[in-house]
């Protein structure tokens, strides 16, 4: 899995922790996401950034922030997050965010909040 | 909306026998869609994708996925399966740029 990489794989944390979830791409994509997979409920979309900029929040409480510093790095910091946040969340890229173009996940960061 | 339904939560078969996974889509015009699988504590990988070109779309590890406008759907098959074929499979519809919409999966038992 050396196209697209997360770390921490794991993580728990507690309600009043702060944490962040690191993605690279090595792929040379412009386009990066987040999506959160939680048990029986399908994959969800939760922010789109394109050459650094973000064109999608798809109406993602604030306690999550993204930050997307250049086109090969996006991060996911967590604050005040809720035990119902306890979820796999994926990063993914694409070459550009359009229509057809293929989207390459990394393997997620299993997040536990107590 | 587009939409997706996986019709199947889970799938089990023996190895060698073929594999087929059912999936219908909602769509007010010709869309895209693609198959992606997702071995355990590994990301989605692509297994292929429909983009208007030929209606039966062959994919990587001997699959292939047939588009029927008409029943609105693209199952995915494969003639014989294989133990590492046990994964959880996503049927998904992008109805616009950078937005995909994924069914609730599909988890493919593989019997000896």
């Amino acid at each position: 899995e050396t196209g697209v990489t997360q770390t921490p794989r794991h993580l728990v944390m507690g309600m009043t922790n702060k944490k962040s979830l690191k993605c690279e791409q090595h792929l040379g994509h412009n386009a990066m996401y987040w999506y959160k997979q939680s048990a029986k409920k399908p994959l969800e979309l939760m922010f789109v950034y394109n050459f650094k900029e973000q064109t999608e929040n798809n109406s993602v409480p604030s306690r999550f922030s993204p930050e997307c510093p250049n086109s090969s790095h996006l991060f996911l910091h967590l604050h005040t997050l809720q035990p119902e946040d306890s979820a796999l969340y994926l990063c993914a890229s694409s070459q550009e965010p359009a229509y057809q173009e293929t989207q390459y996940f990394g393997p997620g960061t299993r997040l536990l909040v107590l | 909306a587009q939409s997706v339904t996986q019709l199947d939560s889970h799938v089990s078969v023996s190895e060698g026998t073929p594999v087929l996974l059912r999936c219908n889509y909602s769509s007010s015009y010709s869309p895209s869609l693609f198959w992606y699988v997702q071995h355990p504590n590994k990301g989605l990988q692509l297994l292929l994708k429909y983009t208007s070109a030929a209606t039966l779309v062959k994919g990587i590890n001997g699959f292939e996925a047939e588009f029927k406008k008409s029943e609105t759907s693209f199952h995915l098959t494969k003639p014989s399966a294989h133990m590492s074929d046990a994964a959880e499979y996503f049927c998904v519809v992008q109805p616009q740029a950078q937005k995909l919409v994924f069914g609730q999966g599909t988890r493919l038992t593989i019997n000896p």
